[in-house]
């Protein structure tokens, strides 16, 4: 699995956008970008993966630059609920029959203050 | 609602003792993994298990054993051998070729 690079907090407001960064400079062609999430003392939560498109769902956007070297996790309009770790994590997708662990690196602390 | 539990949430053992923590899921998931996670740091793979009755150590599997008699449940045992068996201790499931991992709450053991 590739390397990820996250800065080790942020602060956003309620309300606005928060826009994580993620750094994986040595991505390869098959290598998925994915995001989780934990709150403090819960278990992760999945949010978004992409591969080289921008992605949304009903939780998050994510952005790829288009040598995919960096990616952004947006959330459009935080609230204090969304405060957690945020993990940027990036591997190659599960091939058929096989199961496969995640590695997490240490994330972003994201705080949304009121 | 389908979900993963992990019973209890909390649980304090004296040391030399072993420990069984239990994981639930019902959502039809045929992937199983047991990770373990310490204060401030990422999580760490202990086993896992693609399919009933069989199951693989991930990366820090000694002093811990498992079982997967049933495609639901996927209980772990911290036995004595474990040199520092305190931490929060996570569930997660997944279907078997998607990449999703859904995780229980967890159980925070404390061994004194």
């Amino acid at each position: 699995d590739a390397k990820t690079t996250q800065p080790p907090s942020m602060d956003c407001a309620e309300g606005r956008a928060a826009n994580l960064p993620c750094n994986h400079s040595t991505i390869s062609g098959n290598e998925y970008v994915y995001w989780y999430r934990q709150i403090h003392s819960q278990g992760p939560q999945y949010i978004i993966h992409g591969l080289k498109n921008n992605e949304t769902n009903e939780m998050a956007s994510l952005i790829i630059t288009e040598d995919r070297k960096s990616s952004t996790l947006i959330l459009p309009h935080a609230t204090l609920r969304d405060t957690a770790v945020y993990y940027c994590i990036v591997r190659v997708p599960l091939s058929s029959g096989s199961a496969r662990q995640l590695t997490f690196g240490s994330g972003t602390q994201l705080t949304v203050l009121p | 609602d389908g979900g993963i539990t992990q019973s209890p949430k909390y649980l304090f053992r004296k040391e030399g003792q072993n420990v069984t923590l239990s994981c639930e899921q019902n959502l039809n998931h045929d992937a199983m993994y047991w990770y373990r996670q310490d204060p401030g740091q990422g999580l760490r793979l202990i086993y896992y298990s693609q399919i009933v009755n069989d199951f693989q150590k991930g990366d820090i599997a000694e002093g811990y054993s498992v079982s997967r008699e049933k495609k639901e449940s996927f209980p772990l045992t911290v036995t004595s051998a474990q040199k520092n068996p305190t931490a929060f201790y996570l569930c997660a499931s997944s279907i078997g070729r998607a990449d999703e991992q859904y995780f229980g709450p967890g159980t925070r053991l404390t061994v004194t």
